[in-house]
């Protein structure tokens, strides 16, 4: 069955470094691809999404490419702020019912 | 819109109780979800429906817990009984099958069973 791994947190960083969250699947056909982020306290919310191989997602200075020959969708962005702390959720949707990663908690410091 | 709303934000029962978690979709939604998301197992999806049919119900761990809807506005969550390993956050969500696939998320319940 489909599925998503993603890397183990948490990912600890100073304020305007470089954050990359690794995460790559498994799944047949071509599903589309998502980051979801969940602030403390919140339901999960739409960072972004690509829905064929080569699509770049953009959202907040967030990015990810769609990588359909390494079959991955790592989240990069390129000076974190404080504000970004939370958990971030790699997920596929290739027939109506999602797959979720088990999220990456990202701490950001003053 | 008001996005998706759930009710109550907060529930704290005792053992044995019946718990009843309340769910209204956005507007215009055909699909609707229930995830039950806990430190150790991480974010577990319970059931889905489809036009108010429940297509996947694989998700639920046994037979204490059942959810209805009734109809397009509308879902509840039933425990009973209540265990206080059931004690989570139960979220529901929902979209249009077919069309862009994200979903979105409510609020959540934070369940606690002592």
């Amino acid at each position: 069955g489909d599925s998503v791994t993603q890397m183990e947190g948490p990912v600890t960083l100073s304020e305007e470094a470089f954050l990359t969250i690794n995460c790559t699947y498994t799944a047949t056909g071509y599903p589309s691809l998502f980051w979801y982020v969940q602030y403390p306290g919140e339901g999960l919310q739409l960072l972004l999404k690509a829905t064929k191989a080569d699509d770049k997602g953009s959202n907040k200075g967030f990015e990810a490419t769609y990588r359909k020959e390494t079959t991955s969708f790592h989240l990069e962005k390129g000076s974190v702020q404080v504000s970004d702390s939370a958990v971030y959720f790699c997920a596929l949707e290739g027939s109506y019912i999602p797959t979720f990663g088990r999220g990456t908690s990202l701490i950001v410091h003053p | 819109d008001a996005g998706v709303i759930q009710s109550p934000r907060h529930e704290v029962t005792e053992m044995g109780q019946e718990v009843t978690l309340r769910c209204k979709p956005i507007s215009g939604h055909n699909s609707l979800f229930w995830y039950r998301q806990t430190m150790m197992r991480g974010l577990e999806l319970l059931i889905y429906f489809n036009n108010n049919v429940p297509i996947d119900d694989s998700g639920m761990p046994e037979d204490r817990f059942s959810a209805k809807m009734p109809n397009a506005s509308f879902s509840t969550l039933k425990i009973q009984p209540s265990e206080p390993r059931d004690s989570a956050v139960y979220f529901c969500a929902s979209n249009v099958a077919g069309e862009t696939y994200e979903q979105y998320f409510g609020p959540g319940t934070r369940l606690t069973v002592t």
